[in-house]
């Protein structure tokens, strides 16, 4: 069965430093990944997706991700966080989704 | 904009009571999906369906059951709520031309509910 890890469940991070969130996945063939983001009383929005070709795909909100097959990982960036950017991140493989990392930015 | 919404934002009910929680969605869209989630879990697949009056098992489907007789309405049943079922739902819709999990899920804004 496939599974997501999301191997920090919460990161704390400066107002403009970078930001990196870790995921990994076990799934039979190359899944279809996505990153999602939920702001508190908010449903989850898309950040960014990656069907195939290039593996560095770019997002939304200045993020981006890179797949890499040899580590079964697709992990997002991005390279100033900005207040508003404190929310849960999601990755999901398909329709699993990992447990999320829970982002607060420090002023 | 995809618009997913959702009948409730909270919901208190006992234990034993009889719970729906219902997801619109108005971009024609062929696959809706209901999800918990939970702290440290995140979210879990209860079902989904990729036509009108199709369903399919997701990964925790026990003491759960859906309705979809209109394309755009997605409908959760609880049969009969127990106080493990206490958690935030939600709804998602996606387009696609046949059941694929490839495709963005446009997520509503989340029922919370509680069963005492």
């Amino acid at each position: 069965a496939q599974s997501v890890t999301q191997p920090d469940i919460h990161i704390t991070v400066s107002e403009g430093a970078s930001l990196e969130l870790r995921c990994n996945y076990s799934y039979g063939a190359t899944p279809y990944l996505f990153w999602y983001v939920q702001s508190p009383g908010q449903g989850l929005q898309l950040l960014l997706k990656y069907f195939s070709g290039d593996t560095l795909v770019q997002g939304i909100k200045g993020f981006e991700a890179e797949f890499k097959r040899s580590q079964s990982s697709f992990n997002l960036r991005k390279p100033s966080v900005h207040w508003s950017d404190a929310a849960e991140y999601f990755c999901a493989a398909g329709l699993s989704f990992g447990a999320g990392t829970t982002v607060t930015v420090r002023a | 904009d995809v618009k997913v919404t959702q009948s409730s934002r909270y919901l208190v009910k006992r234990t034993g009571e009889k719970v729906f929680l219902e997801c619109v969605q108005d971009m024609d869209h062929e696959n809706m999906f209901w999800y918990r989630q939970d702290p440290g879990l995140g979210l879990r697949l209860i079902y989904f369906s990729y036509d009108v009056k199709m369903k399919e098992k997701g990964d925790i489907p026990e003491g759960y059951s859906v309705s979809r007789e209109k394309k755009e309405r997605f409908s959760l049943i609880l049969e009969s709520a127990s106080t493990s079922q206490t958690s935030m739902y939600l709804c998602a819709s996606s387009s696609s031309q046949g059941l694929t999990s490839t495709d963005t899920q446009y997520f509503g804004p989340g029922t919370r509910l509680t069963v005492l």
